[in-house]
């Protein structure tokens, strides 16, 4: 299976200030049709995931656009350029592109 | 709007049997790869199993393989998880997901399986 690797898995944050987190996979995620699924959900306490970025870099709909994602072959990074109260959360990443898919361990961002 | 909503959880004591279902609205059911996941309490999330629309592929995790069963009925667009032989190590939040491709797009809001006897 591949592996997925995030850091930092705590993340203090003081509000207005950037945030990064690094996610990096055991192989490639480069897909065979050109793709790479690499994905970035929030999960918020009590919630179900919500999906931020999908295919590395691609924001979805309604995610502000503080929020943005990079990166490419087996590393790849999502950074919030100012974080708010509410992006208080545990943060994913996820690879869609070998099955199983996998996700990273989660971080949790709070607030300093 | 794109609802999915799992039901069928609870408390189930080991080695026994139990069937979740997700029931799917607000977009073509029939079109879509359909997946579940799981998140033990606390934990992280573990993709377990995925069926494809017309159901001639399904894939699993491992740590379920030989012992959970994807389905799905498309004429009720319902999605379901047949799980046998359950441990205390399957006790978590089980989540439909679907799958555009590559991706989750939608998640249901789970429902808990505890395995205890």
């Amino acid at each position: 299976d591949v592996v997925m690797t995030q850091s930092p898995l705590s993340l203090p944050v003081t509000l207005g200030q950037p945030a990064s987190i690094s996610c990096r996979s055991s192989q490639s995620l480069v897909s065979s049709d050109g793709n790479t699924y690499l994905n970035w959900f929030q999960q918020r306490p009590g919630q179900s995931p919500r999906r931020l970025i999908y295919k590395v870099s691609n924001r979805d709909s309604g995610v502000p656009d503080r929020f943005s994602g990079s990166g490419s072959g087996a590393d790849f990074t999502l950074k919030i350029s100012r974080v708010e109260a509410e992006d208080v959360a545990v943060y994913y990443c996820m690879q869609g592109t070998h099955w199983p898919w996998t996700f990273g361990q989660g971080t949790k961002v709070d607030i300093k | 709007q794109v609802q999915l909503v799992e039901s069928g959880g609870g408390v189930v004591q080991p080695e026994r049997s139990l069937t979740l279902s997700c029931a799917a609205s607000g977009f073509t059911f029939s079109s879509y790869l359909m997946h579940w996941v799981r998140q033990a309490p606390g934990k992280g999330l573990e993709c377990l199993a995925v069926i494809y629309p017309d159901e001639n592929k399904r894939y699993y995790a491992d740590s379920v393989k030989g012992r959970f069963g994807i389905s799905r009925d498309n004429s009720k667009d319902t999605l379901y998880l047949h799980m046998n032989n359950l441990g205390v190590e399957d006790t978590a939040l089980y989540y439909c997901a679907r799958d555009p491709g590559g991706t989750y797009d939608s998640w249901g809001q789970g429902t808990l399986v505890i395995v205890s006897s």
